[in-house]
């Protein structure tokens, strides 16, 4: 079965440092992995997918099947980049969340 | 309101109630989601319904009741719950179930309290 992990629950870094949100799977097929973001008093909505290989609101995420991971990375935080980020798996066309990562990040 | 529209926003209700969530889609997609959303748990799928027909049922529980009259509207309804199954209830849709590479969007969810 397939599994979603981001160990960590509360990230807080300062305003301008680098950020890093780990995401490993477990699948046995071929992966397609998206970051969801849920802003405060927002919905959850998309950020991005593996698949675009684009660099949304700054964040980019790469795809390392050798170590199973879908880090995503942003250089420089900013404090509206406070929200909270869920890694997803789509596999055999159901999403599978990880447990969200909270960032915060200080002024 | 475009987008995904999720009614009510909160609901409390007894076990032996019976209640309905629903999730109105306006994008013209053909796939829809029920997501239940506890603390300290990740997002689970409940159903998957693409073009009206449900294509996935996650093991729940039959006293949650999906119900999909057409691409656009989606139910779940509910009878006899537990307090276990207090938590925020989440519909979102897709243009189609079987790409895998499509986005799905969220609705603001149906905070249910179970008394």
């Amino acid at each position: 079965a397939q599994r979603v992990t981001q160990p960590e629950k509360l990230l807080s870094v300062f305003k301008g440092a680098p950020v890093e949100l780990k995401c490993n799977y477990s699948y046995s097929g071929s992966p397609e992995l998206f970051w969801y973001v849920q802003y405060s008093r927002q919905r959850l909505q998309l950020l991005l997918r593996h698949i675009s290989r684009e660099s949304i609101k700054g964040f980019t995420a790469d795809l390392n099947k050798g170590e199973t991971s879908f880090h995503l990375k942003k250089p420089f935080a900013q404090e509206e980049d406070s929200a909270m980020y869920y890694c997803a798996l789509n596999a055999g066309n159901m999403l599978t969340f990880g447990g969200g990562t909270r960032l915060m990040v200080k002024p | 309101e475009t987008g995904v529209t999720q009614t009510p926003r909160h609901l409390v209700m007894g076990m032996t109630n019976k209640k309905s969530l629903k999730c109105e889609q306006h994008l013209g997609h053909n796939a829809m989601y029920w997501y239940k959303q506890s603390a300290k748990k990740p997002l689970e799928l409940m159903f998957v319904y693409n073009f009206k027909e449900q294509t996935e049922n996650n093991s729940v529980p039959s006293r949650f009741s999906p119900e999909c009259p057409n691409s656009s509207h989606l139910f779940l309804h509910l009878h006899t719950l537990q307090p276990e199954d207090s938590a925020l209830y989440l519909c979102a849709s897709s243009q189609d179930w079987d790409n895998g590479n499509q986005p799905q969007h969220f609705g603001d969810g149906t905070r249910l309290s179970i008394l």
